[in-house]
C-alpha cells in the first residue's frame, strides 16, 4: 500500500533549528511536497523536491533521498509564527498526492 | 484578489439532507480537487477534475458527487448526509493536471457538521 509517515508533534524553541522527517512508500514517485497549515486555515505550499538533494528557500530547506524514501523539512531561526502543522505529501505514478497526517510544530519562547 | 472561494465556510446539517459545497476559482487552473481533512488523518481526496467536462474518483468518493461544467466551478454534493461526513472540506486547484510542480492552491475550507 501507499503511506506517508511523519511525527505527530514536535516542540522547539524560538530561534533554534528543527528538522521534521517524512518517510514515504508510493507506487511510483513524481515528487515530494511540503505544505504549512496554521490552525483553522488552509494548507499553503512550501517546497517541492523531485531530485535527490537539498533545496533551500530562505529559512526553510527541504531534502530528498529517493533511494531511502525519505525527506525532511528544516526550519532555521524559528519564529513564533512558525507554529503550525507541516504536511508531507508524495506524488505517485498517477500524479495523485498521498498525504501524511501532518506534524504539529509547537514553538516555545 | 485571485484565488479559490468556498461556500459556506461552516454548516450544521441534519442527517439525510442534501448539501452542496461550492468552489470557484479565478486562476484559470485546469485541475481541481476536493479533499476532506479529519483529525489524525492526512488529507483524503474525494473527487478530482483534470479539466472542464471530466471528473474522477479519489480515495473516498462514496456518498459524494461532483460536476465540472466549466473551468471555474467545481461543486461537491452530498446526496444524503451522514454523521461520518462531518469534516473540514478543502477545495484546491492546480495549473497542471499532473506533472510539473503540481503545487496546489487551497480554498479556506468548509466545516461541515452532520447531526
Amino acid at each position: 500500500g501507499q503511506n506517508i509517515d511523519q511525527p505527530t508533534e514536535m516542540t522547539a524553541t524560538e530561534g533554534a533549528i528543527v528538522q521534521i522527517n517524512c518517510t514515504y512508500q508510493t507506487s511510483g514517485f513524481n515528487g515530494l511536497f511540503w505544505y504549512q497549515q496554521h490552525a483553522g486555515e488552509a494548507p499553503t505550499f512550501l517546497s517541492y523536491n523531485v531530485l535527490d538533494g537539498l533545496e533551500e528557500k530562505g529559512r526553510f530547506s527541504s531534502f530528498l533521498s529517493r533511494s531511502k524514501g525519505y525527506s525532511y523539512l528544516l526550519l532555521k531561526e524559528l519564529q513564533m509564527k512558525d507554529s503550525a502543522s507541516y504536511l508531507c505529501a508524495a506524488m505517485d505514478s498517477n500524479y495523485q498526492l498521498i498525504w501524511g497526517a501532518g506534524t504539529k510544530l509547537i514553538i516555545k519562547p | 484578489i485571485a484565488g479559490i472561494t468556498q461556500a459556506p465556510t461552516s454548516q450544521i446539517l441534519a442527517a439525510g439532507r442534501r448539501m452542496t459545497l461550492r468552489c470557484t476559482q479565478d486562476m484559470r487552473h485546469n485541475a481541481m480537487y476536493w479533499y476532506r481533512q479529519d483529525l489524525g488523518l492526512g488529507l483524503r481526496l474525494i473527487h478530482y477534475s483534470n479539466t472542464a467536462g471530466t471528473t474522477g474518483k479519489g480515495e473516498v468518493p462514496d456518498g459524494y458527487s461532483v460536476s465540472r461544467a466549466n473551468t471555474d466551478d467545481f461543486p461537491l454534493t452530498l446526496a444524503s448526509a451522514v454523521p461520518s461526513q462531518t469534516s473540514v472540506y478543502f477545495c484546491a486547484s492546480s495549473p497542471l493536471a499532473g506533472g510539473g510542480t503540481g503545487e496546489l492552491f487551497f480554498g479556506e475550507g468548509s466545516r461541515l457538521t452532520v447531526l
